[in-house]
């Protein structure tokens, strides 16, 4: 069964610590997304990667960075983690399209991370 | 991208009824569309998903329908059974994808026995 995989299910942390989450995919897929989902926000997109140490800024990156040093894991880092960032992080892959495959996303099942 | 939305935030329904879930698109050039649910404590899982050449698409007791003259698309769930109950959301994406996917903010589905 094809999956991706968050490291974690839940986190504490403490305001300031450095902060990593990770995301393997096994799909072999070209694009990773961390997204962030708040209630009455939705999914907002953090950074994403088209590919092997390519990132670019999705809408809300500030205060995080990434890294994708293998094809089949995304890592969203929080630098100086702060209480506006408890919240429910969702990793995501998808193919580049056709022929390779459709454009949708397979999820991890979520990291909900509290700061305190 | 521009943006996706639901009409409702909330959508009650009795079990063994069938659950209608409505998406508003604002992207005219918008050429594919997923249907995904989310359970409590869960990442989002495809459902169903619908190109634009298309107007209808069946899954197991799933439909989606797109109108693409309105920039409207539906998720019909047949007979809802209690699993059901969850946070749908729709996304689409322009052709060529380099923009991802846009995600609408959900409904959620509450089922009552």
């Amino acid at each position: 069964d094809v999956k991706v995989t968050q490291s974690s299910r839940y986190l504490v942390k403490r305001t300031g610590e450095k902060v990593f989450l990770e995301c393997v995919q096994d799909m072999d897929h070209e694009n990773m997304f961390w997204y962030r989902q708040d209630p009455g926000l939705g999914l907002r997109l953090i950074y994403f990667s088209y590919d092997v140490k390519m990132k670019e800024k999705g809408d809300i990156p500030e205060g995080y960075s990434v890294s994708r040093e293998k094809k089949e894991r995304f890592s969203l880092i929080l630098e100086s983690a702060s209480t506006n960032q408890t919240s429910m992080y969702l990793c995501a892959s998808s193919f580049t399209g056709p022929p390779r495959g459709n454009y949708g996303y397979t999820f991890g099942s979520g990291t909900r991370l509290t700061v305190v | 991208g521009e943006s996706v939305g639901l009409h409702l935030p909330t959508l009650s329904v009795q079990e063994g009824d069938n659950s209608i879930i409505n998406c508003a698109y604002s992207n005219s050039a918008s050429d594919y569309f997923i249907w995904y649910k989310q359970e409590s404590g869960k990442g989002p899982q495809f459902i169903i998903d619908i190109r634009s050449n298309m107007d209808k698409r069946q899954g197991q007791r799933v439909t989606v329908l797109l109108n693409k003259t309105v920039k409207h698309l539906s998720l019909q769930i047949a007979a809802t059974q209690p699993g059901d109950s969850a946070v749908y959301f729709c996304a689409e994406i322009e052709g060529g994808g380099a923009d991802g996917l846009t995600f609408g903010k959900g409904t959620h589905l509450i089922i009552q026995p």
